[in-house]
């Protein structure tokens, strides 16, 4: 069964810090990763992809790793601010005749003043 | 902005009352799509449509009614709601129908309460 399980499920931090998010999968055949971003209140906001032969990304302060053979991601966010308070959310593509997205539960990530 | 707006931001209805999201998209994207989420639960897909076309049908029950009358516009039309129907409503767009796993645009949602 294709699935995406992210963890922790929630994390608070303080502003400056860093934090890292992971996303397992077990999604047979990979397209590719994304991780998006959900403000409350709003609708979730592209950060990045991976694709398959990606390791590593960076996008400012977020970088998104990809290990492919243990099927993980991880979002790293460096000196953390106040404005990254949000949900990030995986969602990764799967190739099975048409493509679907199979989306995780989401980090819900507070940084504290 | 996502460029995909969706009215209203909040709905608080009544089990027997009728009323409809709308969601417009001004990227010239050919797949539209409605999400319901739930809290601590993933995004469910509800519809999908293509060119104008549905192409999926999550069998949702049929209280939730889809219109796609073109490319850039699609509504959720709602009648004898349950409490448990109360979730954001998120539309989506994105070029191609999932194609390639593209990059979905969301709207900020409709925060749906049912009493």
């Amino acid at each position: 069964k294709n699935q995406v399980e992210q963890s922790p499920q929630s994390l608070i931090i303080l502003e400056g810090k860093n934090c890292t998010l992971q996303c397992n999968y077990t999604v047979s055949p990979f397209s590719n990763l994304r991780w998006y971003k959900q403000d409350t209140g709003r609708g979730p906001v592209s950060l990045t992809i991976m694709t398959f032969s990606e390791n590593t990304k960076s996008n400012g302060r977020y970088t998104a790793t990809l290990d492919a053979d243990t099927k993980q991601s991880s979002l790293h966010i460096t000196a953390s601010q106040l404005s990254d308070s949000a949900s990030y959310i995986c969602v990764v593509s799967a190739t099975s005749g048409t493509y679907k997205y199979i989306f995780g539960t989401g980090t819900r990530l507070k940084v504290l003043a | 902005e996502t460029g995909v707006t969706q009215t209203p931001r909040h709905l608080v209805m009544g089990m027997t009352n009728k009323k409809s999201l709308k969601c417009e998209q001004h990227l010239g994207h050919n797949a539209m799509y409605w999400y319901k989420q739930s809290a601590k639960k993933p995004l469910e897909l509800m519809f999908v449509y293509n060119f104008k076309e549905q192409t999926e049908n999550n069998s949702v029950p049929s209280r939730f009614s889809p219109e796609c009358p073109n490319s850039s516009h699609l509504f959720l039309h709602l009648h004898t709601l349950q409490p448990e129907d109360s979730a954001l409503y998120l539309c989506a767009s994105s070029l191609e129908f999932q194609g390639r796993g593209e990059k979905l645009f969301f709207g900020s949602g409709t925060q749906l309460s049912v009493l």
